[in-house]
């Protein structure tokens, strides 16, 4: 069965700071992974996504994220820090064997630190 | 990319009742989902909906408390039946534009139940 991981809850961090949000992924074939932030009293927002191609993905915001396939992992990743990217996180896969579904990982909420 | 537009946005209901929500899409989607989240949780897939054809429930949801209606490509709506405090979660309705890509999703609708 397809699914992911987030193995922190909370992630804290300083403004200016690179942030890493961590995802493992475990699934039959090639994976199709995605990162979606929820900001609060809102819908889930897309920001990249891992078909095919280049390891390292750009997304929105600023994110970008590395896939990693020897460590079946799909970490976020941003340089530099903002207060307001302090959010809900999730990690996704999507099931393409059985109905496309997106299955999602349990979220990790980061916090930016002025 | 995709507009949602789903409605209500929140709604109050009291226990025994049923709420429909509705799921409007702006271009044609072969699978639409619907998806529960408790606040600050992840989300838990409830069924895909195929147009013209039954739901495809996840396992611990049934078509009698979830019954769904796909009654063209832009359009579903999803009914919360004879309603308990328990189902107080938001609900998301979400589409792909083709199979193994980005999915979409609505704005959500707070549900709670007294």
């Amino acid at each position: 069965a397809q699914s992911v991981a987030q193995p922190e809850d909370q992630v804290n961090v300083a403004e200016g700071n690179p942030l890493t949000v961590k995802c493992t992924y475990s699934v039959s074939g090639n994976p199709y992974l995605f990162w979606y932030v929820q900001y609060p009293n809102r819908g889930l927002q897309f920001l990249l996504k891992y078909i095919t191609g280049d390891n390292l993905v750009k997304g929105s915001y600023g994110f970008e994220a590395e896939f990693n396939k020897s460590q079946t992992s799909f970490h976020l990743k941003k340089p530099s820090a903002l207060v307001s990217d302090s959010a809900l996180y999730f990690c996704a896969v999507r099931d393409i064997i059985n109905t496309d579904k997106l299955i999602f990982g349990t979220g990790t909420r980061l916090q930016v630190f002025p | 990319s995709a507009v949602i537009s789903q409605k209500p946005s929140r709604d109050i209901c009291q226990r025994g009742t049923s709420l429909t929500i509705q799921c409007q899409v702006d271009s044609q989607v072969t699978m639409m989902f619907w998806y529960r989240q408790q606040p600050g949780q992840s989300l838990t897939l409830i069924a895909t909906a195929n147009q013209g054809s039954e739901a495809t429930y996840e396992s611990g949801f049934v078509i009698d408390k979830f019954p769904i209606s796909r009654p063209n490509l832009t359009f579903s709506t999803l009914t919360v039946s004879n309603m308990s405090p328990e189902d107080s979660s938001i609900y998301l309705c979400s589409v792909a534009l083709r199979e193994g890509t980005e999915a979409f999703f609505g704005q959500g609708t707070r549900l709670t139940v007294v």
